[in-house]
């Protein structure tokens, strides 16, 4: 089945400790993307990757870092959490092959609370 | 700049009406598709509907139908026949082509069907 895989689904922390969410793709897909979502807000970009090895910044980068160095994975790291990173992320990927008709695959969320 | 804006946090629709959901957008691409999203509140994202640019035809998905209007740069999701299981929150989103097709969302409209 093509998916998304992003965990953990929830995760409760505190702040400073760091922590990564794991996001996976089964259909080698080019683009992935981290978003947060935030009442009010929709979804803002964190960052994205057009393909291996190759990430950029979006709307909403700092307090992050990611990494591409398969082509299926694309965790995001919060090196020292904050509580104003409590949030929903998810995690997406599309493909290029058909450019602008390619829709996005979303994972299935991770609510993430900093205490 | 790229931007998508939905104009509607809430909507209230009675359970059997339609309802249009607005969303209008702001590129200067000529080639972009655009795209609704349904988040219920499991908090999954859920893709509806697609339309690209050089469509000539409105999209229609079952119930679904966006409402293109080129000149005015709009994309209204038309639901048709509203169900209970339409309660969710909405998302309206944009993949232009000279953006390395990235994706933009706007800010979403909460629907709720009342019975």
């Amino acid at each position: 089945e093509a998916q998304v895989t992003q965990n953990p689904r929830y995760l409760i922390t505190v702040t400073g400790k760091k922590l990564t969410v794991t996001c996976s793709q089964n259909m080698n897909h080019e683009y992935m993307s981290w978003y947060r979502q935030d009442p009010g807000l929709g979804l803002r970009q964190i960052y994205y990757s057009m393909n291996v090895e190759v990430t950029d910044k979006g709307d909403v980068p700092e307090g992050y870092k990611v990494s591409r160095k398969e082509k299926r994975n694309f965790p995001l790291i919060l090196e020292s959490p904050s509580p104003n990173q409590t949030s929903l992320y998810f995690c997406a990927s599309s493909s290029h092959q058909a450019g602008v008709r390619e829709k996005l695959f979303f994972g299935s969320g991770t609510q993430l609370s900093v205490l | 700049a790229q931007k998508i804006t939905q104009t509607q946090p809430g909507m209230f629709v009675q359970e059997k009406e339609a309802v249009t959901l607005d969303c209008t957008y702001d590129t200067s691409d000529q080639s972009y598709g655009l795209f609704w999203y349904k988040q219920p509140s499991s908090g999954e994202m859920i893709f509806l509907i697609y339309q690209g640019s050089y469509d000539e035809q409105n999209a229609t998905e079952g119930r679904y139908s966006l409402n293109f209007q080129k000149a005015r740069k709009s994309a209204n999701l038309v639901i048709s026949a509203s169900q209970l299981g339409d309660s969710a929150m909405y998302f309206c989103a944009m993949r232009p082509s000279n953006t390395g097709n990235q994706f933009y969302f706007g800010t979403g409209t909460s629907l709720t069907v009342i019975p």
